[in-house]
C-alpha cells in the first residue's frame, strides 16, 4: 500500500490559517487522498477528499500538488474546537482505510 | 442521538473473560467496521463486513469474531480476553462505494475503551 508521510505536530495560533503537509510519493493513479480528524475522546471524523483537483467544503480545503506526490489540507481559520490528530490517507476503490500516526494540531488561544 | 453508537463505553474485565462490544446504526449503511486504536497510534482494521452476508478479516484479525446481527448491528467478541487487547475500540459505517469515484466516506463512534487486567 501506498504511504504517506505527515509531521507529528504543529502548532498554530486562534483565527490564523493553517496548512497542514502531507507527502505520498508513491501514490497510485487510482489513490485517491483521504483526510480524517480525530479530536481528543472521540471517534475519527471526516474531512474532505480529492483525486487531482483542489477541493473545498465547509470544514476545509484541500491542495493537491500537480505531480500529486503532496497535499495539504488548509484550515482557513483555526479555532480551539480545531485541536486534534489530523491523518492524510490514501484509498483506492474497495480499499480500506489505512491510518498512520497522523499529525497533533495544537491551537493557541 | 448518535448515529453510531457503541456499547459499552468502558469496560475493566480480567484475561481470559469472553467480551462483546457492541455497535448499532440509524444511517442506514450497508458496510460497518471495527477497528481498534493503541495509545499514540492510528486505528487498524481487524474486521468489516460489507453487508449482513459478508464478514471479512482486516488487518489484526487474531483474537476477534464478529457477528452482523442484521444490517444495523455489528459485534465484536474477544472469546477469551488478553491483556495485550487492551485498547480503544471503534465502530464505523459507511455506504457502499456507488463507483470508483464515489468513495464514501467512513462515520466513526465514539469507541469502547477496554482494560483486561
Amino acid at each position: 500500500d501506498a504511504k504517506t508521510t505527515q509531521p507529528n505536530s504543529m502548532e498554530s495560533n486562534e483565527e490564523e490559517p493553517v496548512h497542514l503537509p502531507c507527502n505520498h510519493s508513491t501514490i497510485s493513479g487510482t489513490d485517491y487522498i483521504h483526510w480524517y480528524r480525530q479530536l481528543p475522546s472521540q471517534g475519527p471524523e471526516y474531512v474532505i477528499h480529492g483525486l487531482t483537483s483542489n477541493v473545498n467544503n465547509r470544514m476545509a480545503s484541500l491542495a493537491i500538488a500537480e505531480d500529486r506526490k503532496s497535499s495539504t489540507l488548509i484550515l482557513h481559520r483555526a479555532t480551539l474546537r480545531d485541536a486534534a490528530v489530523y491523518y492524510c490517507i490514501l484509498r483506492n476503490a474497495g480499499n480500506m482505510l489505512t491510518f498512520g500516526g497522523g499529525t497533533r494540531l495544537m491551537v493557541k488561544p | 442521538d448518535a448515529d453510531v453508537t457503541q456499547t459499552p463505553r468502558n469496560r475493566i474485565t480480567k484475561t481470559g473473560k469472553r467480551i462483546m462490544l457492541e455497535c448499532s446504526q440509524t444511517k442506514g449503511h450497508d458496510r460497518m467496521y471495527w477497528y481498534r486504536q493503541d495509545p499514540g497510534l492510528g486505528l487498524r482494521l481487524i474486521y468489516y463486513s460489507f453487508d449482513v452476508k459478508d464478514i471479512n478479516k482486516g488487518e489484526i484479525s487474531d483474537g476477534y469474531s464478529v457477528s452482523r446481527q442484521a444490517q444495523a448491528k455489528f459485534s465484536l467478541s474477544l472469546e477469551s480476553a488478553i491483556p495485550n487487547q487492551t485498547a480503544l475500540y471503534f465502530c464505523a459505517t459507511s455506504d457502499s462505494d456507488r463507483d470508483d469515484r464515489s468513495m464514501e466516506p467512513q462515520h466513526f463512534g465514539d469507541g469502547t475503551r477496554l482494560s483486561i487486567l
